[in-house]
């Protein structure tokens, strides 16, 4: 139980485009969903916090309209990267809690390359 | 704002001896601390959490340690194996938040046969 799935697994863009991740939990419903961003060798760095049915809460220094984030149901929420450029290379991971609290289990992630 | 340091970067251990990584937290309100453990290019798989009402967990060669006072928590692996090599994360529950989790930055450790 508690399954967490992400596509896509890896993507290369050109520089310019948009690339949208979703992230969906399989054998349960989440109301709260977390994206994270994690550099080679580093920590996982909480992006936003994303509710369903409501606006996500993004942490201090990440773009909203730079990534826009969407809960539009219990089991799905998506990450869009608007106009990628080569420094928002990185690997993406979602992660959800099936009871609201705090036990959060993560997605496969996506490895975004933007050339 | 809310932070919590983790100790040592890396370890590197024989095979069979025990692994200990340490972790301090600074936010008073936290409640909840999971350990995560992530191999290479995978995601992070959680392998033990407890709550500040307990002061140790235990499941077969993992255990965990919390200190409330000290505001510290341990992760203890005894009679490591090859296969326990990978990065371990440990983290804590954001005081006032629904379910946030401050990580730490990661302990890599090697287990050598």
């Amino acid at each position: 139980g508690a399954v967490v799935s992400q596509h896509p697994s890896r993507v290369i863009c050109k520089s310019g485009t948009s690339v949208k991740i979703e992230c969906r939990s399989l054998d349960f419903q989440a109301t709260t969903m977390f994206w994270y961003r994690q550099f080679p060798k580093q920590s996982l760095m909480l992006m936003a916090t994303s509710n369903e049915g409501s606006k996500a809460t993004y942490e201090q220094g990440v773009e909203k309209d730079k990534f826009l984030i969407n809960h539009a149901s219990l089991t799905l929420s998506t990450l869009t990267v608007t106009s990628a450029h080569p420094e928002d290379s990185s690997f993406y991971i979602c992660s959800a809690s099936p009871n609201s609290g705090e036990t959060q289990y993560f997605g496969p992630g996506t490895r975004l390359l933007v050339l | 704002g809310e932070n919590v340091e983790q100790h040592p970067s890396t370890l590197s251990v024989q095979e069979g001896d025990s692994a200990v990584i340490k972790c301090t937290y600074s936010d008073s309100a936290s409640n909840y601390f999971p350990w995560y453990k992530q191999e290479l290019g995978k995601r992070p798989q959680l392998i033990i959490d407890i709550r500040s009402n307990v002061g140790e967990k235990k499941d077969q060669r993992i255990a965990v340690t919390l200190n409330k006072t000290a505001k510290h928590f341990s992760l203890h692996i005894t009679e490591t194996q090859p296969e326990d090599s990978a990065v371990y994360f440990c983290a804590a529950s954001k005081g006032g938040s629904q379910g946030n989790l401050i990580f730490g930055k990661g302990t890599k450790l090697s287990v050598k046969p």
